[in-house]
């Protein structure tokens, strides 16, 4: 069964940082692009970025450029966000997915506030 | 980025036929055809249909997809009370390299 778990969110004041992380397993983790989306509160999916399978290529929706990093570890079946200078328009769910957008995690929970 | 263009909110009644439209261009709908995906309130979303017309395991014949242009429609038939959530389509812009989605539609199931 595939699995997709997110983890490491919170609450951290603007201009912070958070690093999310998504364990995956249940199925080939290192032949699969992966995503993160994220969904704001009573808002709509926005496609924050991917990585494809081997790391070598990332893109990223144009609010997060310069200040998110997408990255993942095959060997540990893990994919990460870095996300720095956060924003309080940043506060959102943020999802795990396989790129296919077939598999989703449960969501963690991101919250910029002072 | 620009999004893809869905009407915000669609109501049917029990046992009818609903149609939801997602609106892009060519270098997205057009281009790779969309993706369609089922969000009730407080779950993550579940994808319905992927480029145009494939269905995932699981996903019921009640529910099709199709394509005419930079468009894409959602068909679902036989509304039952479940169909009632937010519908978003999503499809891979090869000129932004990026997923972008539409703003979601409402289903509301009289």
């Amino acid at each position: 069964e595939v699995q997709l778990v997110e983890s490491g969110g919170g609450l951290v004041q603007p201009g912070g940082s958070l690093r999310l992380s998504c364990a995956a397993s249940g199925f080939t983790f290192s032949s699969y692009w992966m995503s993160w989306v994220r969904q704001a509160p009573g808002k709509g999916l926005e496609w924050v970025a991917n990585i494809k399978q081997d790391g070598s290529e990332k893109y990223y929706v144009d609010s997060v450029k310069g200040r998110f990093t997408i990255s993942r570890d095959n060997a540990k079946n893990s994919l990460y966000l870095q996300m720095n200078s956060l924003r309080a328009e940043d506060t959102a769910v943020y999802y795990c997915a396989r790129n296919k957008l077939d598999y989703w995690g449960q969501g963690t929970l991101v919250t910029v506030s002072s | 980025q620009a999004g893809l263009t869905q009407p915000p909110s669609v109501s049917k009644g029990l046992r009818q036929t609903a149609t939801l439209t997602c609106t892009g261009n060519s270098n997205n709908v057009g281009n790779q055809g969309a993706a369609w995906l089922q969000q009730h309130q407080g779950h993550p979303p579940k994808l319905l249909s992927y480029r145009n017309n494939n269905r995932p395991s699981g996903i019921s014949e009640r529910f099709s997809a199709s394509r005419s242009g930079n468009t894409a429609s959602l068909t679902i038939t036989g509304l039952q009370p479940e169909d009632e959530a937010d519908y978003y389509c999503s499809a891979w812009d090869s000129s932004l390299s990026a997923w972008v989605f539409g703003g979601g539609t409402k289903l509301t199931v009289l």
